[in-house]
């Protein structure tokens, strides 16, 4: 059962566009949510988090946006640069245990 | 400051062969975690280990040990590798299990293939 979801598993955008990575939850006990980003032959670094009692935070071009009521977590990139072409993976937190999504490839073309 | 160091890097086992796969972490963290990775299936959680001397289950602990004799050491062991064994392992660390106050620390991960 998984219990996040990153339904999309890659995304392409061309340099200075928007990009928008999304993920579904289904269990809502999930308190906190993260974003991590991953390049290749390389570990996932944390990019990002937010708090079940926010909707939105930002740093810098990053902004994570959370609907509690549909149970969706989004993490908008603006401007999108060559360097964000990684894979992005997010990840919720239900008590001491932390669930991670599958992952989507981000290409950003330029 | 190397962070979270993994070795090796690279692995091929026959099935039923042993091997330990060695973690180390120079920033004087208390948690310490074995993920692995497989594809569609996101990361994945071990064992962990919340200071020395203690180890727990994660979700998919079976067909692997892990000792933390030391604080900034975390072994993992396959007594018996299998082919599902097939993944990339990474090892992570953390000063507080709190997500909030402290994200995970990855290594760059051991690419293991069983045969």
């Amino acid at each position: 059962d998984q219990q996040v979801k990153q339904n999309s598993p890659s995304l392409s955008v061309q340099e200075g566009r928007i990009s928008i990575l999304n993920c579904d939850y289904t269990n809502s006990m999930f308190d906190y949510f993260l974003w991590y980003k991953k390049y290749p032959a390389e570990g996932p670094t944390f990019l990002i988090s937010i708090s079940s009692i926010k909707d939105k935070n930002e740093d810098g071009r990053f902004t994570v946006f959370l609907n509690k009521s549909a149970k969706h977590l989004s993490l908008h990139i603006v401007p999108s640069q060559p360097g964000d072409s990684a894979v992005y993976f997010c990840a919720a937190r239900s008590g001491s245990r932390l669930t991670f999504g599958e992952g989507t490839q981000l290409t950003v073309n330029p | 400051n190397a962070g979270v160091t993994q070795t090796p890097k690279f692995r091929v086992l026959k099935t039923g062969q042993s091997m330990t796969l060695l973690c180390a972490q120079d920033m004087n963290h208390e948690y310490m975690y074995w993920y692995r990775q497989d594809p569609g299936m996101g990361l994945r959680l071990i064992h962990y280990s919340v200071g020395e001397g203690t180890t727990a289950k994660g979700e998919v602990p079976d067909g692997y040990n892990v000792s933390r004799l030391k604080k900034q050491n975390f072994l993992l062991g396959l007594e018996s590798a299998a082919p599902s064994q097939t993944s990339v392992y990474f090892c992570a660390s953390s000063w507080a299990q709190d997500d909030a106050l402290s994200p995970l620390h990855f290594g760059n991960g051991t690419r293991l293939t069983v045969t």
